[in-house]
């Protein structure tokens, strides 16, 4: 079954901290990847999208995510956070026979103290 | 440019009532997406429009839930009767065409109580 798990439910980081969100996916075709992000009262924003090719993806933000295919990973790193970068981030997988039918994991919720 | 919009932004009734939810999405897409996020569990697609026609309703949970997208402009779901579980957050979603990025709009929070 097609399926996204984010095993970090939460995560508590330092500003100036390095961030690493973990992400790994179950999928049958060749799955297209993105990193979403969820701030309070606001609704989910791309951050970052893999498609092919160049498998380490810059994102906004500073965001970027490593598709490691032995793996079955998609995992988000910020070398520096920010206490704005605090927010939800979801990961997600579709594919080109159904991109629009994006498979959502189930968050992880990022604290950032001061 | 206005981004997606959802109305209301938070909406609490009570199991065997009607609720109505708005989308509108960017100007000029067609496509246009309703996703949920029940219990804190993850988010999950319900249907998608192509300007007025379902293209995929393939997510919608069962009969009580309609979706209609009229003109294709704005679309409505509309829940009828609500139940406890249908308790959630509903995003929408547009996009410009197939393969581009989804635009999501800020939720409606759904509370059945």
């Amino acid at each position: 079954a097609q399926s996204v798990t984010q095993p970090d439910i939460h995560i508590t980081v330092s500003e100036g901290a390095s961030l690493e969100l973990r992400c790994n996916y179950s999928y049958g075709a060749t799955p297209y990847l993105f990193w979403y992000v969820q701030s309070p009262g606001q609704g989910l924003q791309l951050l970052l999208k893999y498609f092919s090719g160049d498998t380490l993806v810059q994102g906004i933000k500073g965001f970027e995510a490593e598709f490691k295919r032995s793996q079955s990973s998609f995992n988000l790193r910020k070398p520096s956070v920010h206490w704005s970068d605090a927010a939800e981030y979801f990961c997600a997988v579709g594919s080109k026979t159904s991109y629009d039918k994006v498979i959502f994991g189930p968050g992880t919720s990022l604290s950032v103290i001061p | 440019e206005a981004g997606v919009t959802q109305f209301p932004s938070h909406s609490v009734i009570e199991k065997g009532q009607t609720v109505t939810l708005r989308c509108d999405p960017i100007s000029g897409h067609d496509n246009l997406y309703w996703y949920r996020r029940v219990m804190g569990k993850e988010i999950k697609f319900l249907l998608h429009f192509v300007k007025e026609s379902k293209q995929d309703e393939s997510g919608m949970p069962n009969n009580r839930f309609l979706a209609e997208r009229t003109g294709g402009t704005y679309s409505t779901l509309k829940v009828q009767p609500a139940e406890l579980e249908d308790s959630g957050v509903y995003f929408c979603a547009s996009s410009p065409g197939w393969g581009y990025e989804q635009y999501f709009g800020p939720g409606t929070r759904l509370t059945v109580t």
